[in-house]
């Protein structure tokens, strides 16, 4: 079926340093989502993008996050500069229409922030 | 905002009984609902899509029930067997919002 790939699976830096993690969503789809999973806890919201624009964000997302989606190439979720507190698994999805639709995630982006 | 409340976190039955996930939710406005199960180093899978107006939602081997007078939606898993040791979160939906918003999760173990 339709596969959302992440890379890098997992990403170690420093404190300070820039990150940008990089989703290759559904051919199709028009709708593309980051999500925030610390371990244990539940998947939060960042961010979801369409038409070339941030749609809805939370506040979560940071004045230190940006994503982008230059025409056919990866969305990405830039994290500039990192925090400790920003360690977690990120998770990228895509639906056709809108998020009342199925979401397709990827596995996943393990961030560790020392 | 949306707030989605997921019980147990953890949960154990033993094969080939049943095992049931519930969450609850604040907003009236929901209207979609998910359910996904995530195995380890995997992505989350969807199980099933529900809308407000259907109570009762058979799948192969669970049934996810939708009280919409309780706010309170159910995943119920009938004669578990191993591959259904997972993560399940449920996801709600609100109409006019741009985001779904998950439970914590419930880790499913299966025992033989």
């Amino acid at each position: 079926g339709p596969k959302v790939l992440q890379i890098p699976s997992h990403q170690i830096i420093d404190m300070g340093q820039m990150v940008t993690l990089n989703c290759d969503p559904v051919s199709n789809h028009l709708y593309f989502y980051w999500y925030k999973q610390i371990l244990g806890q539940q998947m939060e919201f960042l961010v979801n993008f369409y038409n070339g624009k941030v749609m809805e964000k939370s506040k979560l997302f940071k004045d230190q996050f940006s994503v982008e989606r230059p025409d056919g190439s990866y969305f990405t979720l830039k994290i500039q500069p990192t925090a400790l507190e920003d360690s977690a698994v990120y998770f990228c999805a895509s639906s056709l229409t809108g998020p009342n639709e199925r979401l397709f995630f990827g596995h996943g982006t393990k961030l560790s922030v020392l | 905002g949306e707030q989605v409340e997921q019980r147990p976190p953890h949960l154990s039955v033993r094969e080939g009984d049943s095992a049931v996930i519930t969450c609850t939710y604040t907003d009236p406005n929901s209207y979609y609902f998910f359910w996904y199960k995530q195995e380890p180093g995997a992505s989350l899978q969807l199980l099933m899509k529900v809308f407000s107006s259907t109570e009762i939602n058979e799948g192969q081997g669970f049934t996810v029930l939708l009280n919409k007078k309780d706010k309170r939606l159910s995943l119920n898993l009938t004669a578990a067997h191993p591959g259904d040791s997972a993560a399940y979160f449920c996801a709600v939906g609100t109409e006019g919002a741009d985001r779904l918003t998950f439970g914590k999760g419930t880790q499913l173990i299966i025992q033989p």
